[in-house]
């Protein structure tokens, strides 16, 4: 167990709808970074929010966006959603500044999109 | 951006057999290099990491090997077990940030 929880585990959608997926951090971390996991692929990054800006962002279109609030909890919002958004989404805390990269990740947020 | 290649795609060993996975990454200035087990249905878990100013790292029956001139580490488990059947995943970060490049995973199956 990381500490991190994420919610919905599960969730479908129709093409064209919108979905918000929501993360708390582990206790005593600053950063949330969010990935797309396809079906049989390795995680890829969507971006991270740090101090609650966007601390950095991978190859998402802008319909992908994000929110961190005061108690360093996380959402991740996806706009006109897609088939190919079909993912596993998961959320992964660290702690900035340390420069570990030690990243502890949810159980994830399953996504269909029909 | 960095590129990170990991092989086998899929594995398998019997129960007590050796299993080794290798990923290569194209930065140099890459850092830091974990692995990370993914069982069914789960988030990736974090089993060991190495930092590019160390050559290898064990910790039980898992062990980790970086060679920084090739650009390639290695994960090492003994002893294999069933309950270490899962994916494993290498990851590589490039300087402080927290964006982790991942491999495309392989599958170990432990069998009986």
């Amino acid at each position: 167990e990381t500490g991190v929880t994420q919610s919905p585990t599960h969730l479908i959608k129709t093409r064209g709808q919108q979905v918000t997926l929501r993360c708390s951090s582990q206790s005593g971390h600053n950063t949330v970074s969010w990935y797309q996991q396809a079906l049989g692929q390795g995680p890829q990054f969507i971006f991270q929010y740090y101090r609650e800006e966007e601390n950095g962002r991978g190859n998402f279109p802008p319909r992908f966006s994000g929110l961190q609030f005061p108690n360093y909890s996380s959402e991740l919002n996806v706009n006109a959603l897609e088939l190919d958004d079909s993912a596993l989404y998961l959320c992964a805390s660290s702690l900035q500044g340390r420069g570990t990269g030690e990243l502890f990740f949810g159980e994830g947020s399953r996504l269909t999109v029909l | 951006g960095e590129n990170v290649e990991q092989h086998p795609s899929t594995l398998s060993v019997q129960e007590g057999d050796s299993a080794v996975i290798k990923c290569t990454y194209s930065d140099s200035a890459s850092n830091y290099f974990p692995w990370y087990k993914q069982e069914l249905g789960k988030g990736p878990q974090l089993i060991i990491d190495i930092r590019s100013n160390v050559g290898e790292k064990k910790d039980q029956r898992i062990a980790v090997t970086l060679n920084k001139t090739a650009k390639h580490f290695s994960l090492h488990i003994t002893e294999t077990q069933p309950e270490d059947s899962a994916v494993y995943f290498c990851a590589v970060l490039l300087g402080t940030a927290s964006k982790l490049t991942f491999g495309t995973g392989t599958r170990l199956q432990v069998t009986l």
